[in-house]
């Protein structure tokens, strides 16, 4: 296994425009999260998914933003009507199902809204 | 809520000079802590964890000790070196199903 992996790397979008990003969990990972980090910060957690059941949400995200995991494999990220506040690195990351362990983390998808 | 503070940077050492970047937390329950790096161009990876109070975590001459009276969590190295050039992050998960990071501490060595 390469470990995970994030598609596409880089993606340019217009204001308004919707975005699909998709993420491949190392093959027997159980858990799977998805991140966005801004220039200067870390990773700030936006969503997670056991299997595929989507079990944690950040309050602070927003409608447009929506997960999924349908299999329990791969996960995508799809923001709905972009706008430039949305312009970041897009990590996802996934770990085994043994208590709290640490995660592995894909190169993240950098988005750019212009 | 849960939250971590870790140390402002950015960090300018020369090499084999002692290392100490600070990490502090906010947590209800009882976290497992990490330190993840991430080297120039690369993805985020893990560095050292602890689960526990008192635990040391150590890797590639990088330790951090849990100690729950101070909630702090600072990652230290004794001797450090070119390669050790990176952005350092703390991290706290109480569950597993959410974790929480400070900002990074950026780290630069000079020979």
């Amino acid at each position: 296994d390469t470990g995970v992996s994030q598609n596409p790397r880089h993606k340019i979008t217009k204001r308004g425009q919707n975005v699909t990003f998709r993420c491949d969990p190392i093959s027997e990972h159980n858990r799977l999260y998805w991140y966005r980090q801004t220039l200067g910060q870390g990773p700030e957690f936006l969503t997670y998914f056991q299997n595929e059941a989507q079990l944690e949400k950040s309050r602070l995200l927003s409608d447009r933003f929506s997960a999924e995991r349908p299999k329990g494999s791969f996960s995508t990220l799809e923001i709905q009507r972009t706008e430039q506040g949305d312009s970041a690195m897009y990590l996802c990351a996934s770990s085994p199902w043994t208590g709290v362990n640490e995660q592995y983390f894909g190169p993240g998808t950098r988005l750019t809204v212009t | 809520g849960d939250s971590v503070t870790q140390m402002e940077g950015p960090v300018t050492l020369s090499e084999e000079a002692f290392l100490t970047i600070n990490c502090t937390y906010t947590a209800t329950g009882y976290p497992s802590l990490f330190w993840y790096v991430q080297y120039p161009g690369e993805g985020l990876q893990l560095l050292l964890k602890a689960t526990k109070a008192d635990d040391k975590g150590s890797n590639k001459g990088f330790e951090a000790t849990y100690r729950k009276e101070t909630t702090s969590f600072h990652l230290e190295k004794g001797s450090v070196q070119v390669s050790d050039s990176a952005v350092y992050f703390c991290a706290l998960s109480d569950t597993g199903n959410q974790f929480y990071f400070g900002t990074g501490t950026s780290l630069t060595v000079i020979p």
